[in-house]
């Protein structure tokens, strides 16, 4: 099945800064979606992208499907931001979400 | 909030007993899935129905079983209940299959 890659695995951030998160899956995909996983445990829909490039305030995301790879953009980043991204990709050959394993970030004051 | 409820949000067992959680989906989605998640497998897809028909299925263990109703609910029934089935349950919907999942807050089952 498909191989979902997220890098890096842990981010710790000054409040303030900006930051890059990669998602890398090994199938061609029909969508893509980024969630944000609060410390409370809820998962938050940031984007459904399959290609492209959509922005929502600070955070902005691309994806590249023919290159298998997603970017996740966080901007001037806030202690709210905290908690883990995944990216979930829903491929062309099956017809399952995988969950990839998640960035953890932590964003400090 | 996303549209999507679960019930319970705590459930605390014993090993061996019965459970079922149940899911409503947003409002004009028919497609209803269950996703596991613990702290060593991380998010794992169990099942897929969509419209009354299940659609997909993923890791999902044969003491484990789900419905979705003609109301579209979902309920999902676990058994011979064991210290590992302890994680986070979510529920998501979607209108179509492969649209955009929504999620609900989840259901923590504590098995002791």
């Amino acid at each position: 099945g498909i191989q979902v890659e997220q890098s890096p695995p842990d981010l710790i951030l000054q409040e303030g800064a900006n930051s890059t998160l990669r998602c890398n899956f090994s199938d061609s995909v029909n969508n893509l979606q980024w969630f944000h996983q609060n410390p409370w445990g809820q998962l938050i829909n940031l984007f459904y992208i399959p290609s492209g490039t959509k922005q929502n305030g600070r955070l902005s995301a691309t994806t590249v499907a023919t290159e298998r790879y997603s970017l996740l953009y966080i901007s001037s980043s806030q202690t709210t931001d905290s908690g883990v991204y995944f990216c979930a990709p829903f491929g062309a050959s099956y017809d399952k979400v995988i969950f990839g394993p998640g960035t953890s970030l932590s964003v400090i004051p | 909030d996303s549209g999507v409820t679960q019930t319970p949000k705590h459930l605390i067992t014993a090993t061996g007993q019965r459970v079922t959680l149940r899911c409503s989906p947003r409002s004009g989605d028919l497609s209803v899935y269950w996703y596991q998640q613990s702290l060593d497998q991380g998010l794992q897809f169990l099942i897929q129905y969509y419209n009354g028909e299940e659609r997909a299925k993923g890791n999902i263990l044969e003491r484990f079983s789900a419905q979705q109703f003609p109301d579209l609910h979902s309920e999902l029934n676990l058994s011979s209940l064991e210290l590992g089935d302890s994680a986070l349950y979510f529920c998501a919907s979607s209108v179509l299959t492969s649209a955009e999942q929504f999620f609900g807050p989840g259901t923590r089952l504590t098995v002791l």
